[in-house]
């Protein structure tokens, strides 16, 4: 049964560095990429960054200079990491498995809060 | 970066409609094109992938189809749990995802 689970802080200052982990089971990271998706409090899906099974990391255009992606995969886990953070950064974000270009597995999300 | 346009931004029916709901991309996506459910308060769950391919689990009221630039979601039967946001997603360019489709009950 693959799950996914975000965590992380839920509220973040204005100009700081948000750091969330996505923890995965029953599916190995070394065989699977993993992407980051968030959504804007009644707004729709962006797609930010993906590590891929051979632990390269690809980003959105628009948000590139301020993200980085990595994995642990000794502990199942991937990492998201955003500086400079504004309140336009006020999202839901998930992590998803990424199949092909198809995100078949998603986290429940954890919300975060761009405010001072 | 390609553009997903979805229509109707909000649609309302009756149980038992037939619905349609239409995806349209700003280029030629060769069918690399699925389609999402969301509930309120919950994740995406994939419905279709590539176009026309359903999901394990998902019910077959649930189809897709379309080419080229159009793409197209349909309930043949609308049930009531079917109350959702939908939103397609393009991966012949990167990922990029339509706004989505509310659909509520008449």
């Amino acid at each position: 049964q693959v799950q996914l689970k975000e965590s992380g802080p839920g509220l973040v200052q204005p100009s700081q560095t948000l750091s969330l982990t996505c923890t995965v089971s029953g599916l190995s990271l070394t065989s699977n990429s993993v992407s980051w998706i968030r959504q804007p409090p009644g707004k729709g899906l962006e797609w930010m960054g993906v590590i891929w099974s051979n632990g390269g990391t690809d980003y959105n255009s628009a948000i590139k200079s301020r993200l980085s992606i990595s994995r642990d995969t000794s502990k199942s886990q991937v990492f998201l990491k955003m500086n400079s953070l504004q309140t336009e950064d006020t999202a839901m974000y998930f992590c998803a498995s990424n199949y092909a270009g198809v995100f078949d597995y998603w986290g429940q999300g954890v919300m975060v809060t761009v405010s001072s | 970066d390609i553009q997903m346009t979805q229509s109707p931004s909000l649609l309302s029916a009756s149980v038992g409609d037939r619905v349609t709901l239409s995806c349209k991309a700003s280029q030629n996506i060769y069918k690399y094109l699925n389609w999402y459910q969301q509930k309120l308060g919950e994740a995406p769950k994939l419905l279709i992938y590539y176009t026309n391919s359903l999901q394990t689990g998902i019910p077959s009221r649930f189809s897709g189809s379309g080419s080229g630039t159009d793409y197209t979601l349909t309930i043949s039967s609308l049930q009531p749990e079917d109350v959702a946001t939908y939103f397609c997603q393009q991966y012949n360019s990167w990922y990029t995802f339509g706004a989505g489709t509310k659909l509520e009950l008449k």
